[in-house]
């Protein structure tokens, strides 16, 4: 069974539009970040939460918000969707920020 | 800044080849360093890491040092096999905001082994 789960696995939006992605983690961790991965770009890390609080944020923008509603969970809100978000999404866990960080699946995001 | 570089973007070798994928990375202190692969339409998979200078991790037949004097961390198998085929990215733990979990990734190496 997948240990995280990362919905949708692909998302197509307009622009201007806003999406929530979705990430849950069964693996008991108490922290959870999310990465952007675009097609010219490494794997850039956006947000880190432990114990469901901001850690670090790393984006520029104000339009990506996330969520954590309870404690394995952390969606990630983005508002007035740019083309330039179009990127594939992970979410990642681990037990604490210094540890070991594993990503689920990835969400595809495409705007229009 | 902080920074991890991978020049080589793409490597294409035959099965039981020798794989050698540079990692140079740039920062103050000693992070630990990592290795993950990405399978086609997955999320990356730690490979090894390493977190102690001139210490050597290993997994699958990979092999990593981490060498502080050159500021490297080359990954290296002796004899690749089809399945190997993915996408590797060298990282290092943000080492002054360490308690904050970034990862910072290099650009990524896509092996492609021919059969």
């Amino acid at each position: 069974d997948p240990k995280i789960i990362q919905k949708p696995k692909y998302l197509v939006a307009v622009t201007g539009s806003e999406k929530i992605l979705i990430c849950e983690q069964y693996l008991g961790h108490n922290a959870m970040y999310w990465y952007r991965q675009s097609a010219k770009k490494p794997l850039e890390f956006m947000f880190s939460y432990s114990y469901q609080k901001l850690m670090d944020n790393q984006t520029a923008s104000s339009r990506f918000q996330p969520q954590s509603s309870k404690k394995n969970h952390l969606d990630l809100q983005i508002t007035a969707l740019k083309p330039d978000d179009s990127a594939t999404y992970f979410c990642a866990s681990s037990q604490y920020t210094q540890d070991t960080q594993y990503f689920g699946p990835g969400t595809r995001l495409l705007v229009l | 800044g902080d920074s991890v570089i991978q020049m080589q973007g793409q490597v294409t070798l035959s099965e039981n080849d020798f794989l050698f994928i540079n990692c140079t990375y740039s920062t103050t202190g000693y992070p630990t360093l990592f290795w993950y692969v990405q399978y086609s339409g997955e999320g990356p998979q730690l490979l090894l890491q390493v977190t102690t200078a001139n210490n050597k991790g290993s997994s699958r037949g990979f092999e990593a040092t981490y060498d502080k004097g050159t500021t490297s961390f080359h990954l290296q198998k002796t004899s690749v096999q089809e399945i190997d085929s993915a996408v590797y990215y060298c990282a290092m733990r943000d080492f002054v905001n360490y308690n904050q979990g970034k990862l910072i990734f290099g650009q990524g190496t896509k092996l492609s082994i021919k059969p």
